[in-house]
């Protein structure tokens, strides 16, 4: 399968845990981008990363969360202390070129955090 | 702020007819615009995009219109099949300097059905 790959697709945490959402991108690309979707809305840009580089995280809230692309390995996004609000869809996507110019971007699956 | 709209939350449409979903948007530095159907509990699937210096882009059974001057936008689904019962999600970027295209704001969302 050479599509973005998100796991996991389900993820139920308490109030306070942490939790760890990952995304493989696309083979071939190496643009990776975090969106979230709350619960009758549209998607969100959250942040857009290159490997081992954060290239613009414009979108993400100031505390609590982090993003990271590591040289090796699948871009993680980690939200610490969960509180219910950060219940959502969050999506990852990947595309081949970069932010300076057109780019057709491809999603995943899509982890579904549920916070109790 | 809501920079890309899609104000109709809803459309049903006859198998065989043409599906016409609409989104507007105001920020004129937006040069770059996509379309994504989305079913429940999977990621958005993209469809086909335009760039600023078209007017049309056909694939298939899909067009997307752009008419810059009213900013607004357009997919045509023609002829529209019950399998196209999505969620469509029209997206923007644009040359609002550095790697901006990298961020893509996204509409509301505009539920299809279609009838057999």
């Amino acid at each position: 399968n050479a599509g973005v790959m998100q796991n996991p697709r389900h993820l139920v945490r308490r109030r306070g845990q942490e939790a760890r959402l990952r995304c493989s991108p696309m083979k071939g690309h190496s643009h990776v981008y975090w969106y979230r979707q709350l619960p009758e809305e549209g998607l969100k840009f959250m942040v857009y990363l290159q490997k081992e580089n954060i290239i613009d995280e414009s979108g993400m809230p100031k505390e609590r969360f982090s993003a990271e692309f590591p040289k090796e390995g699948p871009s993680i996004l980690r939200i610490q202390q969960v509180v219910r609000g950060d219940s959502a869809a969050y999506f990852c996507a990947s595309s081949r070129g970069g932010g300076i110019t057109y780019n057709e971007q491809f999603f995943g699956p899509g982890t579904r955090l549920t916070v109790l | 702020d809501q920079q890309v709209k899609q104000n109709s939350p809803s459309l049903s449409v006859q198998e065989g007819r043409i599906s016409i979903l609409n989104c507007d948007y105001t920020n004129s530095m937006f040069d770059y615009f996509l379309w994504y159907k989305k079913y429940p509990a999977e990621g958005p699937t993209f469809l086909i995009s335009i760039s600023s210096i078209k007017d049309k882009n056909e694939d298939g059974r899909f067009t997307v219109f752009l008419n810059k001057s009213a900013k607004h936008l357009s997919l045509h689904i023609v002829p529209s099949q019950p399998g196209d019962s999505a969620v469509y999600f029209c997206a923007a970027s644009g040359n609002l300097g550095g790697t901006s295209y990298g961020k893509l704001t996204f509409g509301q969302g505009t539920i299809l059905t279609v009838h057999p």
